[in-house]
């Protein structure tokens, strides 16, 4: 069974910088690249950004760019997303979301999500 | 303001169908395959439907997906209450190089 449990998740102040982890069991993790997708509350869903199978990242969301990195680590199958000079609406649930393939691939599994507060 | 455009609602009584659009552009739906969500509020999505109409094991074959030039439908017969959800289109925008969502579409069983 494909499992992803997202973690790191907490209330910051802005500016401030926040590491997501999420670990993943239940496939092979090397093969598969992976996202983080988030919802701030009562919205939709947005996606923040995605890595291949071997480290290289995808892209990121523009409202992000510059301010996010992505990166995983395949021997501890886990994917993490490094977040700088956080902002008010950066606040929402972050879920790390598997791919069925490569990049372009569709989303297939989700975790339960890890929730970002960014306040003052 | 989301990239694929969807109703903010739609509903419908048990036992009938209901159908949720999802609009694009060449960039996205009109050169991709699209895929489907559910979400139950308070839990993460699920996987509905990918490649625009083929449903992964374990979707009931009430959910039917199509997709016509740059955009997409979403159709639920039989309608039952556990399918009153939001529910999400998505797909890859070639121009963004990164997967799009839907605004969303929260179905009410009425």
């Amino acid at each position: 069974e494909v499992q992803l449990v997202e973690s790191g998740g907490d209330w910051v102040q802005p500016g401030r910088s926040l590491r997501l982890s999420c670990a993943a069991s239940g496939f092979t993790f090397e093969d598969y690249a992976l996202h983080w997708v988030r919802q701030a509350p009562g919205k939709g869903l947005e996606w923040v950004s995605g890595i291949t199978w071997n480290g290289h990242s995808i892209g990121f969301a523009d409202s992000v760019k510059g301010r996010f990195t992505i990166s995983r680590d395949n021997a501890k199958k886990s994917l993490y997303l490094h977040m700088n000079s956080l902002r008010p609406e950066d606040t929402a649930l972050y879920y790390c979301a598997k791919s069925q393939g490569g990049v372009g691939a569709t989303v297939d599994y989700w975790g339960q999500g890890t929730l970002v507060t960014v306040s003052s | 303001q989301s990239v694929l455009t969807q109703p903010p609602s739609a509903s419908g009584t048990p036992g009938q169908r209901v159908t949720i659009s999802c609009s694009g552009s060449n960039s996205n739906i009109g050169s991709n395959t699209v895929s489907w969500y559910q979400q139950i509020p308070g839990t993460a999505p699920k996987f509905l439907i990918y490649s625009d109409n083929q449903r992964p094991s374990g979707v009931p074959d009430r959910f039917s997906g199509s997709k016509s030039g740059t955009s997409a439908s979403l159709a639920v017969s039989g309608l039952q209450s556990e399918d009153e959800a939001d529910y999400y289109c998505s797909t890859w925008d070639d121009r963004l190089n990164g997967p799009v969502f839907g605004g969303g579409t929260k179905l009410t069983v009425l």
